[in-house]
């Protein structure tokens, strides 16, 4: 599996949009790039998975240039409930893959 | 999305005693399921891959005498701690892998289990 590299913590304001920068430099051809957030003593929770280029749901966007050796989830005006770490993973599209958990990035919403 | 359970959300056990941790699927079948560690302020480190109807599959350092599993239908897989001791504290996630066409083919994490061994 693709190591990754996040920064450990950052910091932002309500309402303000938040963009958290990922490094997969060996990032594999199959490769998908999925991030997870997670609440203190909670399981992680599926934000959005993506392969190629720009993905967006109703929680978030995720860039990826074309060489995809890094990623950018952006949160748009966030507000205090989106303190949490977020978690970048790759690997294989199939979710019966075992997962490597880097760092994370914990972020934490100013008032 | 779909759901995991997990049961108990928190336990507390005398050093020595064995505590069973279960892994619900519950709105789909999962033929494999995972089990993660995790410690305070620290990532989630993978314990074991639970394949339904065969032997579990251990991550290196992971004594898999003490860490029981068993993954005996589509929906259940559990994780004993046999004479668990405080070091065993932690908190305890599985996941379950969704592959339902039409939804994101990811895994999907329990709610976890909080173990405080005394």
């Amino acid at each position: 599996l693709a190591k990754t590299t996040q920064p450990i913590s950052m910091d932002s304001y309500e309402g303000q949009e938040v963009n958290i920068t990922c490094s997969h430099n060996n990032i594999a051809t199959n490769d998908y790039i999925t991030w997870y957030q997670q609440f203190p003593s909670q399981g992680p929770r599926f934000i959005i998975q993506g392969y190629k280029t720009k993905v967006t749901n109703e929680v978030a966007s995720l860039f990826i240039p074309a060489d995809r050796k890094s990623s950018t989830l952006s949160l748009p005006r966030v507000s205090l409930s989106d303190t949490a770490v977020y978690y970048c993973l790759v690997g294989a599209p199939m979710g019966n893959e075992k997962l490597t958990f880097g760092t994370g990035t914990r972020l934490t919403i100013i008032p | 999305g779909a759901v995991v359970s997990q049961h108990p959300s928190w336990v507390i056990c005398k050093s020595g005693t064995s505590v069973k941790i279960e892994c619900r699927s519950l709105d789909f079948q999962a033929t494999t399921m995972f089990w993660y560690r995790q410690f305070p302020k620290q990532s989630l480190m993978l314990m074991a891959t639970s394949n339904e109807g065969s032997k579990a599959t251990y991550e290196q350092g992971v004594e898999k005498d003490k860490f029981l599993i068993n993954h005996a239908s589509l929906t259940l897989s559990t994780l004993t701690v046999t004479s668990a001791h405080p070091e065993d504290s932690s908190f305890y996630i599985c996941s379950a892998h969704s592959g339902t066409s039409g939804t994101t083919d990811t895994q999907y994490f329990g709610p976890g289990t909080r173990l405080t061994v005394l």
